[in-house]
């Protein structure tokens, strides 16, 4: 099936450094999203990329949208012990109820 | 407003024998999503229902697995017989226009 590509999968980092991760698709997605994971929890929707190119600000969250629908980033700026979890990047190919794709995940660790 | 919600949250059972999630989803969402979640994995989905009706599902192992959702409302997945290889985090969510909602899933060991 569809896949994406989600790297890194791990970071370890200290507590005030920015962070980046990024996804990539063979396919053309029209919605990404980005949600993160918390340890016996569901996934929880952190930002939602509709249009190629649109940046979009969570407050210290960051995501944009490919120019060419095939990749997505997340940027968290000044990370904090909270921040730990498992981030995950999803697409739609065409969006409203459809199903998500997502990638592998990213596993962060910070260290206060 | 009350999330997804779905029962048990733990389930450990031997192999070859059956077993049963229940999920409720969020009030007044139509779409409701059962996803699988491999370790080390993201959720991939098993099912969709649009109300009661299920339109897409091309990933569940129909040997096996079975759902329904009477009434477009509460829906129950089962797996008869369980497999080693079943054991997981099993995932609900429901949508609407605004998005989705996950449910924290039942995470399932086969013995």
């Amino acid at each position: 099936g569809q896949q994406l590509n989600q790297s890194p999968q791990s970071m370890f980092i200290q507590e005030g450094e920015d962070v980046s991760m990024n996804c990539t698709s063979s396919s053309i997605f029209n919605t990404w999203l980005w949600y993160k994971q918390d340890p016996g929890e569901g996934p929880v929707l952190l930002i939602a990329l509709y249009k190629a190119g649109e940046l979009t600000s969570n407050g210290r969250l960051t995501a944009q949208f490919g120019i060419t629908r095939k990749d997505s980033f997340l940027n968290i700026s000044a990370s904090i012990p909270s921040d730990v979890g498992i981030y995950f990047c999803a697409g739609q190919l065409r969006g409203g109820s459809e199903k998500l794709v997502f990638g592998k995940g990213t596993k962060l660790t910070v260290n206060p | 407003e009350a999330g997804v919600v779905q029962s048990p949250r733990y389930k450990i059972i031997e192999k070859k024998q059956p077993v049963a999630f229940w999920c409720n989803p969020i009030s007044g969402h139509n779409t409701l999503y059962w996803y699988r979640q491999n370790l080390g994995q993201g959720p991939e989905l098993l099912i969709r229902y649009e109300n009661e009706e299920a339109v897409d599902d091309s990933q569940l192992p129909k040997d096996r697995f079975s759902a329904e959702r009477l009434k477009g409302v509460d829906s129950t997945l089962k797996i008869q017989p369980a497999e080693l290889g079943d054991s997981a985090v099993y995932l609900c969510a429901s949508s609407s226009a605004y998005g989705y909602t996950f449910g924290s899933g039942t995470r399932l060991t086969v013995v």
